[in-house]
């Protein structure tokens, strides 16, 4: 069954700090995946996505993703962590195909917090 | 400004009542999406629409119902049936479904079992 592991439940770095978030998935596919960032009591706001081609992304926010297809993963990074990234962040797969029509797979979310 | 607007941001029920959750688009999305939040378990699919008139089941769809007779509006039931009904539910819209495309979601309902 297809589904999304983000390894890290809650995350803490130092502002100014880089960040790396990480996101494997198991999918029999080539997968479109995607991050979303989730500020407390809010929507989720889509950061990147990758579908086809270059497989370092760049999002909103300064934030960039790797895609490894050797190692199934999908990671986020960001050179250096402002106070206003603290939120949660959720990696997901897009499943395509028959039978699977637009649906979104989820992880189940990294809590990043920030210290001054 | 085109967005998804959900209503009401709070919503607090007795067991035993159905209550429904209001989801507006005016982005012209022909796909919407319904997923329940809970902590610690990421983002669970409910129920979803391809097109107007149309929806089908997601994971946990048992409790549930939606109807989409308007494009712009994907509304939720969740009904006496459902075991565990406090949850922050969350709606989506994407512009297709085949082929996939980025999800764009609402704010919110956080709704409350008393």
């Amino acid at each position: 069954a297809q589904s999304v592991t983000q390894p890290d439940i809650h995350i803490t770095v130092s502002e100014g700090a880089s960040l790396e978030l990480r996101c494997n998935y198991s999918y029999g596919a080539t997968p479109y995946l995607f991050w979303y960032v989730q500020s407390p009591g809010q929507g989720l706001q889509l950061l990147l996505k990758y579908f086809s081609g270059d497989t370092l992304v760049q999002g909103i926010k300064g934030f960039e993703a790797e895609f490894k297809r050797s190692q199934s993963s999908f990671n986020l990074r960001k050179p250096s962590v402002h106070w206003s990234d603290a939120a949660e962040y959720f990696c997901a797969v897009g499943l395509h195909g028959s039978g699977n029509t637009g649906k979104l797979i989820f992880g189940q979310g990294t809590t990043l917090q920030v210290k001054p | 400004d085109g967005g998804i607007t959900q209503s009401p941001k709070y919503l607090f029920r007795k067991e035993g009542q159905n209550v429904t959750l209001s989801c507006e688009q005016n982005l012209n999305h022909d796909a919407m999406y319904w997923y329940r939040q809970d902590p610690g378990q990421g983002l669970r699919l409910i129920y979803y629409s391809q097109i107007v008139n149309d929806f089908q089941k997601g994971d946990i769809a048992e409790g549930y119902s939606v109807s989409r007779e308007k494009k712009e509006s994907f509304p939720l039931t969740v009904t006496s049936a459902q075991k565990n009904p406090t949850a922050f539910y969350l709606c989506a819209s994407s512009i297709s479904s085949v082929p996939i495309r980025e999800q764009f979601f609402g704010p919110g309902t956080r709704l409350t079992v008393l």
